[in-house]
């Protein structure tokens, strides 16, 4: 199994253009979340979904939106992007609340 | 919200001793997860413990849930053992999984 796969690896991206992250697993999961990581911190929660069809703001919300129109996808949207959203971003899926998430490899994003 | 405080922010350990970090929450938990995260970035995961004891080869966990903290022991640490450490925890009443901000481990041989 491949687990969780994120798409693209790395992306550099000009200031107020526009990109969708992927975020696929094959371990049929309910729950799925989108983190980022900025240097020296912890990850810090965007946005989650409970199931297909659901979306739900975690910590950082503000300047991404996502949607989960299948089961096995999470995309995270970044409608215009700024310096500021230059970080990590990882996925992660659950199979239920309380269980035990799996993350993906990351993404490197650069907003110049 | 909920505070997740680790312990000690940084590390440093020649190789063969032994460590202990700490991971502190202030509510109640109905999910604890241990990670590693390498130099390349990738995140690992070492346990999921909720509450009570595992071990997995050199390393062991202990998640007391009714005093708000966990530990993870590593044993003979190796030099590949070298990376950030993180707990996250996820709240009784919610579907959130919060992260600590980590322990920095460097192992020199």
């Amino acid at each position: 199994n491949a687990g969780v796969t994120q798409t693209p690896k790395f992306r550099v991206l000009k200031t107020g253009q526009s990109m969708t992250l992927l975020c696929a697993q094959d371990m049929n999961h309910e729950y799925m979340y989108w983190y980022r990581q900025d240097p020296g911190m912890g990850l810090r929660l965007i946005h989650y979904s409970v199931g297909e069809g659901t979306t739900a703001k975690g910590e950082v919300p503000d300047g991404y939106n996502v949607s989960r129109l299948k089961k096995q996808n999470f995309l995270l949207g970044l409608e215009s992007a700024a310096p500021s959203q230059t970080s990590v971003y990882f996925c992660a899926s659950s199979y239920f609340w309380g269980t035990e998430a799996f993350f993906g490899q990351g993404t490197r994003l650069t907003v110049v | 919200g909920i505070q997740v405080e680790q312990s000690p922010p940084d590390l440093i350990l020649q190789e063969g001793a032994n460590s202990t970090l700490r991971c502190n929450f202030s509510d109640s938990v109905n999910n604890l997860q241990w990670f590693h995260q390498n130099p390349w970035g990738q995140l690992i995961n070492l346990f999921y413990i909720p509450s009570g004891t595992k071990q997995n080869g050199r390393l062991s966990a202990t998640t007391v849930a009714t005093e708000r903290y966990s530990l993870l022991y590593i044993s003979s640490s190796q030099t590949t053992d070298s990376g950030v450490y993180f707990c996250a925890v996820g709240l009784g009443n919610t579907d959130k999984l919060i992260f600590g901000t980590g322990t920095r481990l460097q192992v020199f041989p």
